[in-house]
C-alpha cells in the first residue's frame, strides 16, 4: 500500500526566502510522484511530477523537488518565495492501475 | 483545449436528500476519478472510472456511487446525504498512459448539507 507524510502542516516563509515543503512517501511499487497546489476555492493544479527519469524534477513558477529513494522522499523546493505561492500544497503518489494518494497537505504562508 | 469541467460549483441540500454531480474530462482522456475533500479528513479517493468501468474504489459506503458514458462524461451520485457529506467534490481526468500519467482537476463542486 502506498502512503504520503508531509512533515508539516504549516510553513511560514517572508517573501524572497527559500522555501522547503517537506514530502516522504511510502510504496510498494516504483512510484510516480507529484506535487499539487490548491489556491483557495480553486482545484488543484500540478506543480511537477516525478516519474522515474531524472531524480531533480522542474516545475513550474519555479518550484523542484528532488527524488531521493534511499530517504523516499520528494520534497519541494523554490529558492525565493513570492506572494502569489501561498496556499496549500499537496504531495501525490500514484502507482499504474490503483488511485492517487495525497498527503495530508502543507499550508504555505508568504509574509511581506 | 478545455480542462475538467465539473457542475455544479456549488449545491446545497437537505439531509436525506441525493444529489447527482457532473464531470466532463479533458478530451481524450478515458480515466475519471472523484475525490472528496474536507478540512478533517484531507482528499479522499472515492473511486475511478475508465472505459465505463468502474476500475478501483475508495471506503466509502454504498451511499456513493458513480458511473461513466460512453464520451467519458462521469457522474458521482450520493444518496441520503448526510451532514458529514459537505465536502469539495473534485473530479480528475488522465489519459492512463502508464507512469506518464498525471491527473487534471475540475475546480470542483462544494456541496453543502443543511
Amino acid at each position: 500500500a502506498q502512503s504520503v507524510t508531509q512533515l508539516d502542516s504549516h510553513v511560514s516563509v517572508s517573501e524572497g526566502t527559500p522555501v522547503l515543503l517537506r514530502c516522504n512517501y511510502s510504496s510498494s511499487y516504483s512510484p510516480s510522484l507529484f506535487w499539487y497546489v490548491q489556491h483557495p476555492n480553486k482545484g488543484l493544479q500540478l506543480l511537477l511530477k516525478y516519474t522515474s527519469a531524472a531524480t531533480l524534477v522542474k516545475g513550474i513558477n519555479g518550484f523542484e523537488a528532488e527524488f531521493k529513494k534511499s530517504e523516499t522522499s520528494f520534497h519541494l523546493t523554490k529558492p525565493s518565495a513570492h506572494m502569489s505561492d501561498a496556499a496549500e500544497y499537496f504531495c501525490v503518489v500514484f502507482v499504474y492501475g490503483q488511485n492517487f494518494v495525497f498527503g495530508p497537505g502543507t499550508r504555505l504562508s508568504v509574509l511581506p | 483545449k478545455a480542462g475538467v469541467t465539473q457542475t455544479p460549483r456549488y449545491l446545497i441540500k437537505t439531509r436525506g436528500q441525493q444529489v447527482t454531480l457532473s464531470c466532463s474530462p479533458i478530451s481524450g482522456h478515458r480515466s475519471v476519478s472523484w475525490y472528496q475533500q474536507t478540512p478533517g479528513q484531507g482528499l479522499q479517493f472515492l473511486f475511478e472510472y475508465f472505459s465505463e468501468t468502474q476500475r478501483n474504489k475508495g471506503n466509502f459506503p454504498g451511499r456513493f456511487s458513480g458511473r461513466q458514458f460512453s464520451n467519458s462524461r462521469s457522474e458521482m451520485n450520493v444518496s441520503t446525504l448526510e451532514l458529514g457529506d459537505s465536502a469539495l467534490y473534485l473530479c480528475a481526468s488522465s489519459l492512463d498512459t502508464g507512469t506518464n500519467t498525471e491527473a487534471f482537476f475540475g475546480q470542483g463542486t462544494r456541496l453543502t448539507v443543511v
